[in-house]
C-alpha cells in the first residue's frame, strides 16, 4: 500500500464547477501537507501549503486537512480551463524536505 | 518562471550506461532536492543537498549518487542505468529556513526526461 493515496483521474467539469481532488494517507507522522499544480510538460509548482490540521484559503482554492482522517481535500471554487493541469498532494513530517507525493489527478476544465 | 535550469531536456540511454544530469539554481538557494517522476506517477525523493553534503535520501540504491557545487549548480548521475530509471528527473532548489537545512518553498525546474532502451 502506498503511503499515499490519489485518485489519477481524469477528472472532467464544465466551466465555473467546484471542484474538489482529494488525497489519503497512511502515516500519522506527516505534518505539513501541500498541493501542486502540473502543467504538461513543465515542473510542480506549489499552490497550497497547510501545516497540521485545519483550512485554509487562497482566492478561488481552499485547502483542508483532517488529521484524524488521513484526508486531505483541495477545492477551486468557479474552475477555469487554465486550470486544467495535475494536481498532485504532497506531505512530509520535515517541512518542504522529503516530500511524499500522491500519484497525481488530472483535471480537464472544459469551456 | 522558477529561476530553476535543468539540462539536458530530453535524453536517451541504453540500458548499462550512465548519465549526468545538471541543474542550476536561483543565487542564494543552497538546497538542491532531486526527484524521480516515473510516468503517471507522483515524484519521488532521490536526495537532498545541503551545502555540498547530502542530506538526506530517498530509497534510491547507491548507483544513483550527486554533487552540489559552491555556484548553485547540482549534478544527479546515475550508473548502470535500467529500463526502470526511464523517467522525469525533477530537481528542486530551496533557501533554507533559520537554523539550518530545513527548507522552505521548494521551486522545481522543468525536469530532465530520460528514456532508457
Amino acid at each position: 500500500q502506498k503511503e499515499v493515496e490519489q485518485d489519477p483521474g481524469p477528472l472532467s467539469v464544465p466551466e465555473g464547477a467546484i471542484v474538489s481532488l482529494n488525497c489519503t494517507y497512511s502515516n500519522s507522522a506527516f505534518q505539513y501537507f501541500m498541493w501542486y499544480r502540473q502543467y504538461s510538460r513543465k515542473g510542480p509548482e506549489l499552490l497550497m501549503y497547510t501545516y497540521s490540521s485545519g483550512n485554509k484559503e487562497d482566492g478561488r482554492f481552499t485547502a483542508q486537512v483532517d488529521k484524524s482522517s488521513k484526508y486531505i481535500s483541495l477545492f477551486i471554487r468557479d474552475s477555469q480551463p487554465s486550470d486544467s493541469a495535475t494536481y498532485l498532494c504532497a506531505m512530509s513530517n520535515t517541512g518542504f524536505q522529503k516530500l511524499v507525493f500522491g500519484t497525481g489527478t488530472r483535471l480537464l476544465v472544459s469551456p | 518562471e522558477t529561476g530553476v535550469t535543468q539540462s539536458p531536456t530530453h535524453l536517451i540511454k541504453t540500458r548499462g550506461q550512465q548519465v549526468t544530469l545538471r541543474c542550476s539554481s536561483q543565487s542564494g538557494h543552497n538546497t538542491v532536492s532531486w526527484y524521480q517522476q516515473a510516468l503517471g506517477q507522483g515524484p519521488q525523493f532521490i536526495f537532498q543537498y545541503y551545502r555540498e553534503e547530502e542530506n538526506g535520501r530517498g530509497n534510491f540504491p547507491p548507483r544513483f549518487s550527486g554533487l552540489q557545487f559552491p555556484n548553485y549548480s547540482s549534478e544527479l548521475n546515475v550508473n548502470a542505468l535500467e529500463l526502470d530509471d526511464s523517467a522525469l528527473y525533477l530537481c528542486a532548489s530551496s533557501v533554507p529556513t533559520s537554523g539550518g537545512a530545513n527548507t522552505g518553498e521548494l521551486f522545481f525546474g522543468e525536469g530532465s526526461r530520460l528514456t532508457v532502451l
